[in-house]
Parts: structure tokens; sequence; C-alpha cells
């Protein structure tokens, strides 16, 4: 079992800020790290695979950052939009794909 | 969205009662992966199925097991309904052994046990 956490649990910002979190995981036998959006009723939605210490992707207002020797990643979202509102989830793989979650950062944004 | 797909979405069962859940993968993917989500969690592993045999498991007990189909297709069996089995269960489907590839979610079965 891997411990992955997140923080903070949840977050309420105002349209148009910028705002981050982060996912934190076991920096050894490191694969890869996973970041979700799941918003209500829906699937999660992949949004980052990263790989690679230093790693940064971006989509859109959307990115991520990625510290394999201490064991995090950030999630950026820049101008935050009332669309963006959702749970944001990041995965650890283990063996292979077995997926290890953390509890998710809630993600609310006041129009 | 993906084009995986669970069922039902609903259901309600009795404490001691069995269930089974359904979860079709999606085209070119050959494992599928069950979570599990409690309310205030992420979602845990339960198990993962490839090749029609289990390959991995969780922290759950054995009453939580599955099948695998030639098809890909699988079920998640829960035995002996406990109270705190009361979760959205999320399955996944992918290609086996890849950590990089992503796992695609169905929408989840939403079960109560009363």
């Amino acid at each position: 079992i891997l411990n992955v956490e997140q923080s903070p649990q949840s977050l309420h910002v105002q349209e148009g800020d910028s705002t981050n979190f982060t996912c934190s995981f076991p920096s050894s036998n490191f694969y890869a790290l996973h970041w979700y959006r799941w918003e209500t009723a829906k699937s999660p939605e992949a949004l980052f695979v990263m790989t690679l210490n230093g790693d940064e992707k971006k989509k859109g207002r959307i990115s991520a950052t990625l510290n394999t020797k201490e064991g995090y990643s950030y999630l950026y979202i820049k101008g935050s939009q009332p669309e963006d509102s959702a749970t944001y989830l990041c995965a650890s793989p283990k063996g292979g794909n077995q997926f290890y979650f953390g509890t998710g950062t809630s993600l609310t944004v006041i129009p | 969205e993906t084009g995986v797909t669970q069922s039902p979405t609903h259901l309600i069962k009795t404490r001691g009662q069995q269930v089974t859940l359904r979860c079709s993968s999606q085209s070119g993917h050959n494992t599928v992966s069950w979570y599990q989500q409690a309310l205030g969690q992420g979602p845990q592993f339960i198990f993962q199925y490839y090749r029609e045999e289990e390959n991995g498991r969780g922290n759950f007990p054995p009453r939580f097991s599955g099948l695998q189909f030639p098809n890909y297709s699988s079920e998640l069996n829960v035995n002996a309904l406990e109270l705190d089995d009361s979760a959205l269960y999320l399955c996944a489907s992918s290609r086996w052994g890849v950590a990089t590839d992503t796992q695609y979610f169905g929408p989840g079965t939403r079960l109560t046990v009363l």
C-alpha cells in the first residue's frame, strides 16, 4: 500500500484567482504520478501523467510540476473559472498500474 | 466520456446480503481495476484483473472477489455485506502493467447497505 497525501482537503477561491495544491507520494520505487479531475456525477477524467523529475505539463490554464526526489507534485490553476470546480485527485501506481490515490482536493470557484 | 460502463448505477442492499457489480472495459484494454470510494476518502484500490485472474489486491478481505471475462469485462462480488461497504465503486480499464498509461474510469456504482 502506498501512502499518497493531498492538501488542502478543500479550497474555495473567487473567479479569476489562481490557486495550487499539493500531492505527496513515496519517492522510492517511483513509476509515475497521475492527476485526475473529478466533477460531480461524472467519471474521473485524466489530466496529466508525469514521470520525470522536473517534469512540467500544461493543459490550458492548468499545469503541474513534479519532484520525484522529494516526492511531491503541484497542480496549478491560473485564473480559476466556475467550470474548474471539481475534486482533483492524484495517484501513484504500484506494481505496474495499481493506482493508489490521495484523498483529493475539492475546489469550489465562486463566481 | 470514456468507453467504460458500469451497472447498476445505484443499488440498495441490506446487511448480510451479497451484491454483484459489473464493468465493461474500453476497447483495446485488457486490464480492469476496481476501487472503493467511501465518503471523505479517495478511491481505494480493491484489486485488478488481467487475463481473467486477480493480479494484486489492496487491503480488502476475501469477501470481496471478482471475475474477468474473455471480452475483458469484469464483475465485483461482495458477500456478507456490512454497513461500511456503503460507498461508490469505480472500475477502470487500462492496458496491462504500464504505469504511465492512463486508467479510464466508469461513472461508478453507488452501493448503500442498510
